[in-house]
C-alpha cells in the first residue's frame, strides 16, 4: 500500500463547477497535510495546509481532513481554466517524513 | 524577495562526468531537501538536512551526495551520473521541517546521456 494515494486523473470539470480532489494516507499518526499545485514544467506551490479534523477554507479552496478515515480532500469552487494543473497531496508522517502523492491532474474546460 | 534558487535550470551531461546542482535559500530556513520528480512516480526525496552539518538520506539517495556547510546552501552532487538519474530535480526548504510547509526552487532538468 502506498503511503499517500491519489487518483491520477485527469479530472475534467466545466468552468464554474466544483472540483473535488481526494487523497488517502496510510500512517495513522500523520499530523500535517498539505496541498500543492503544480503547473506543467513548474515547481509545486503551496495552496493549503491543514492540521486538524474538519474544514479549512481559503478563498475558493477548502481543505477537508478526516483523520479517522485517513482521508484529506481539496475542493475548488467556481473552477477556472487557470486552475488546470496537477494537484499534489503531501502528508507528514509519524516519522516526520513528508511524503507526496503522485498527483491528480485537473482539467477545467471553458 | 523570499526564494529558493537553484542552478542551473537545464543541464545536459554525459555518463560519469561529475556535476553539482546548487541550491540557496534566503529565508533563514533550517530544513532543506532535494527531490527528484519522474513521470508516474511523483516527488521522491533524495536527501534532507535539518540544519547545518546535519544531513540524512531520503528514499532514493543512491548515486547522490549532499553537504550543508552553511545554513543557506544545500548543493546536490552527482559524482558519476548515469542515465537513470535523468530527471527533474527540486530543492526545497522550510522553516523547521516539522509542520511548516515547503518552499520549492524552480527546478533543474537534468539529462544524462
Amino acid at each position: 500500500q502506498k503511503e499517500v494515494e491519489q487518483n491520477s486523473g485527469p479530472l475534467s470539470v466545466p468552468e464554474g463547477a466544483i472540483a473535488s480532489l481526494n487523497c488517502t494516507y496510510s500512517d495513522r499518526v500523520s499530523q500535517s497535510f498539505f496541498w500543492y499545485r503544480q503547473y506543467s514544467g513548474k515547481s509545486p506551490e503551496l495552496i493549503m495546509s491543514i492540521y486538524s479534523n474538519g474544514d479549512k477554507e481559503d478563498g475558493r479552496f477548502t481543505a477537508q481532513l478526516n483523520k479517522a478515515s485517513q482521508y484529506v480532500s481539496l475542493l475548488i469552487r467556481d473552477s477556472q481554466p487557470s486552475d488546470s494543473a496537477t494537484y499534489l497531496c503531501a502528508v507528514r508522517t509519524g516519522f516526520q517524513k513528508l511524503v507526496f502523492g503522485t498527483g491528480t491532474r485537473l482539467l477545467v474546460s471553458p | 524577495e523570499a526564494q529558493v534558487t537553484q542552478n542551473p535550470r537545464y543541464l545536459i551531461t554525459v555518463t560519469g562526468k561529475k556535476l553539482t546542482v546548487t541550491c540557496s535559500q534566503n529565508m533563514n530556513h533550517e530544513y532543506m531537501s532535494w527531490y527528484r520528480q519522474d513521470p508516474g512516480l511523483g516527488l521522491r526525496q533524495i536527501y534532507y538536512s535539518m540544519n547545518v552539518e546535519v544531513t540524512d538520506k531520503g528514499d532514493v539517495p543512491e548515486g547522490y551526495k549532499v553537504s550543508r556547510k552553511e545554513k543557506r546552501n544545500f548543493p546536490l552532487i552527482l559524482e558519476s551520473p548515469s542515465p537513470n538519474q535523468t530527471s527533474l530535480y527540486f530543492c526545497a526548504s522550510s522553516l523547521t521541517g516539522s509542520n511548516s510547509p515547503l518552499h520549492f526552487g524552480n527546478g533543474t532538468r537534468l539529462t544524462v546521456t
